[in-house]
């Protein structure tokens, strides 16, 4: 089956350290694989994404490697800043099967970032 | 309004009452979604529409009830809920799906229910 496990939060981190929020997942066929994010009372929203082996995704900063060897998708930002904190969230499009196209959401991060 | 909205934005409610969700997308989209995000749980999938066809229902209680009028609308109707469905509830709208794939979702920002 599809799923996706990433590293329990919550995370707290000083201005201007580097981040890796760890993501894997497992997958029958070769899917895409996403990061969203979600601010304080907002909705989910896509922050970068990769469809094939090794694909990085990157937006804002932040970098993830679609490594199939290892089926992971971890989040990496060099520098992160206050207005990063939010709840993080990898997942998985199948692309097969009965569940083609459905998403697979991991259970979330929480980043804080003290200034 | 742009994107998707939703409302309310918190609701509380005790296990007798009868309530609805509201969902509204402004994006020219077809397809909409209801997503139920539970504290330490993944995200799950409730219910798909595509082109005011329900496509999926992903073995959610009848106690939940989705009604899909036009493109644009999603309600979520509920009623003798329990307390564990306390959570955010979440819609999203996408361009429909085709060939059975998803394109991007984009989600509004949730309700968030309690029940008592």
């Amino acid at each position: 089956g599809n799923s996706v496990t990433q590293m329990e939060g919550p995370v707290t981190l000083s201005e201007e350290a580097f981040l890796t929020i760890n993501c894997t997942y497992t997958a029958t066929g070769y899917p895409s694989l996403f990061w969203y994010v979600q601010y304080p009372g907002e909705g989910l929203q896509l922050l970068l994404k990769a469809t094939k082996a090794d694909d990085k995704g990157s937006n804002k900063g932040f970098e993830a490697t679609y490594r199939k060897e290892t089926t992971s998708f971890h989040l990496e930002k060099g520098s992160v800043q206050v207005s990063d904190s939010a709840v993080y969230f990898c997942a998985l499009k199948a692309d097969r099967g009965s569940t083609l196209g459905r998403l697979y959401f991991g259970r979330g991060t929480q980043l804080t970032v003290w200034p | 309004e742009t994107g998707v909205t939703q409302t309310p934005r918190h609701l509380v409610m005790g296990m007798t009452n009868k309530k609805s969700l509201k969902c509204e997308q402004h994006l020219g989209h077809n397809a909409m979604y209801w997503y139920k995000q539970s504290a330490k749980k993944p995200l799950e999938l409730m219910f798909v529409y595509n082109f005011k066809e329900q496509t999926e229902n992903n073995s959610v209680p009848s106690r939940f009830s989705p009604e899909c009028p036009n493109s644009s609308h999603l309600f979520l109707h509920l009623h003798t809920l329990q307390p564990e469905d306390s959570a955010l509830y979440l819609c999203a709208s996408s361009l429909p799906r085709q060939r059975g794939d998803y394109n991007e979702q984009f989600f509004g920002p949730g309700t968030r229910l309690t029940v008592l």
